[in-house]
């Protein structure tokens, strides 16, 4: 079956290291995306990428990092550099200017925990 | 960045009852909203993605409504039943569609048999 995998479901960090967030998709979707949620709020955008070797900031883009080298990857590193760097990480893909027509497809998130 | 706000933030409804939610958008440079149920421990789901003003569309029990001249969608659910139970989710991408959706907080809602 077609869809969105993310890994590890739970992470833990000390304070201060990186941190690399997977994201796998089989869908052949062209547009990726990462959003943060946090107790409260909405999802927030972090970065998207609409084809392979480009990607923009979004809304919290501030210490994150993000490549897009091969279509169905869209790694996320939270950085030191990322003051609040605990919250839910969502992963999203979608058709290139048919997201809007047919939908995101959602993987199942990743919680991160720095101590 | 964009508001979106949905409510209520939370719903409790007798297994059965019919109810709704709202979601308000910026009425400006509208391309679609979207909704999507995310069920606990699960991935948010498409419902229904919106694109014209004065949209109906169903799946099941469920329908929603869309207004883009004045900035709300309508989600509602007739006869609740408890694996209604989730947070639904409404999103909003804006003009040209390129740089993602931008999401409400969510309206929680929790169907008690």
């Amino acid at each position: 079956d077609g869809g969105i995998t993310q890994s590890p479901k739970y992470l833990f960090r000390k304070e201060g290291q990186n941190v690399t967030l997977s994201c796998e998709q089989n869908l052949n979707h062209d547009a990726m995306y990462w959003y943060r949620q946090d107790p409260g709020q909405g999802l927030r955008l972090i970065y998207y990428s609409q084809i392979v070797n480009d990607f923009q900031k979004g809304d919290i883009a501030e210490g994150y990092s993000v490549s897009r080298e091969k279509k169905e990857s869209f790694p996320l590193t939270v950085t030191s550099a990322q003051k609040n760097p605990t919250a839910f990480y969502l992963c999203a893909s979608s058709i290139v200017g048919r997201g809007q027509v047919y939908g995101y497809t959602f993987g199942s998130g990743t919680r991160l925990t720095v101590v | 960045i964009l508001n979106v706000e949905q409510s209520p933030q939370s719903l409790h409804v007798q297994e059965g009852d019919s109810t709704n939610f709202t979601c308000s958008f910026p009425s400006s440079n509208f391309y679609a909203l979207h909704w999507y149920r995310w069920e606990t421990a699960k991935s948010p789901e498409a419902l229904f993605v919106m694109t014209l003003n004065g949209d109906e569309k169903k799946k099941g029990r469920i329908s929603a409504t869309l207004n883009t001249k004045e900035g709300y969608s309508y989600l509602y659910i007739k006869g609740s039943q408890p694996e209604d139970s989730a947070t639904y989710l409404c999103a909003f991408i804006r003009g040209g569609g390129a740089d993602g959706l931008t999401f409400g907080k969510g309206t929680h809602l929790i169907i008690q048999p």
